[in-house]
């Protein structure tokens, strides 16, 4: 089952911050997230893992709170770079069986 | 870089015609998975497989079938196609199990179908 993300879509200024959410209606194992580029292949951002563990991006953090099915991915001090289409990917049992949201789609302006 | 490798990268063909994606891996990964990605639904896991001739169904498995005989290919096939798999296909790649990776996902840079 696919979890919901919100917002659609945000634009930003360079040096703002943005907050995206994803849900689900279902206890999660795993929550990744990806950022996809126009045009090009999603690429790994992070992972976060029920009890706490995270993996992943430097500059790019998430918060994964397990009892409300809820995962949050934090830009902050957004450059233009960030731009792109991002994507949580939920994991409901340790299947490996990744299910994603419909994406969200940040806009980073100068 | 994942060595993920998709072909063809580019299709059109007619309804009714059958129609075989295939995805190559050099990185001896053993899940291997077949996404299809539309405006306004992101990405739909159609098939997955954990390791030789071990597959299972996703999301959006009707009309797809999947084949694995080497660890390395994981091919997709639409039997009769059909306008609404006109899609961008992404194959994926994971290794899991070993505490040294994350279980990150690794794409291939997609296949687009356009059935006329």
């Amino acid at each position: 089952q696919q979890p919901v993300q919100s917002p659609q879509a945000v634009i930003l200024r360079e040096g703002e911050d943005a907050v995206i959410n994803c849900s689900s209606s279902k206890a999660l194992y795993s929550v990744h997230w990806y950022r996809q580029k126009h045009g090009e292949a999603p690429v790994f951002l992070m992972i976060l893992l029920k009890g706490g563990e995270q993996k992943g991006h430097e500059k790019i953090s998430a918060s994964f709170n397990e009892k409300k099915q809820q995962s949050s991915l934090y830009l902050t001090a957004s450059q233009l770079s960030y731009s792109g289409t991002y994507f949580c990917g939920t994991e409901m049992g340790n299947d490996y069986k990744l299910s994603f949201g419909a994406g969200t789609t940040v806009t980073v302006r100068a | 870089d994942a060595g993920i490798t998709q072909s063809p990268r580019h299709k059109v063909t007619e309804t009714g015609t059958p129609v075989t994606l295939r995805c190559h891996q050099t990185e001896n990964h053993r899940y291997m998975y077949w996404y299809r990605q539309d405006p306004g639904h992101g990405l739909r896991l159609i098939h997955y497989s954990y390791g030789v001739k071990d597959t299972d169904k996703g999301e959006v498995s009707d009309g797809y079938s999947v084949s694995r005989s080497k660890t390395e290919d994981f091919l997709l096939t639409l039997e009769s196609a059909t306008s609404s798999q006109t899609s961008v296909y992404f194959c994926a790649i994971s290794e899991v199990g070993d505490s040294s990776t994350s279980g990150e996902l690794f794409f291939g840079e997609g296949s687009r179908l356009t059935v006329l």
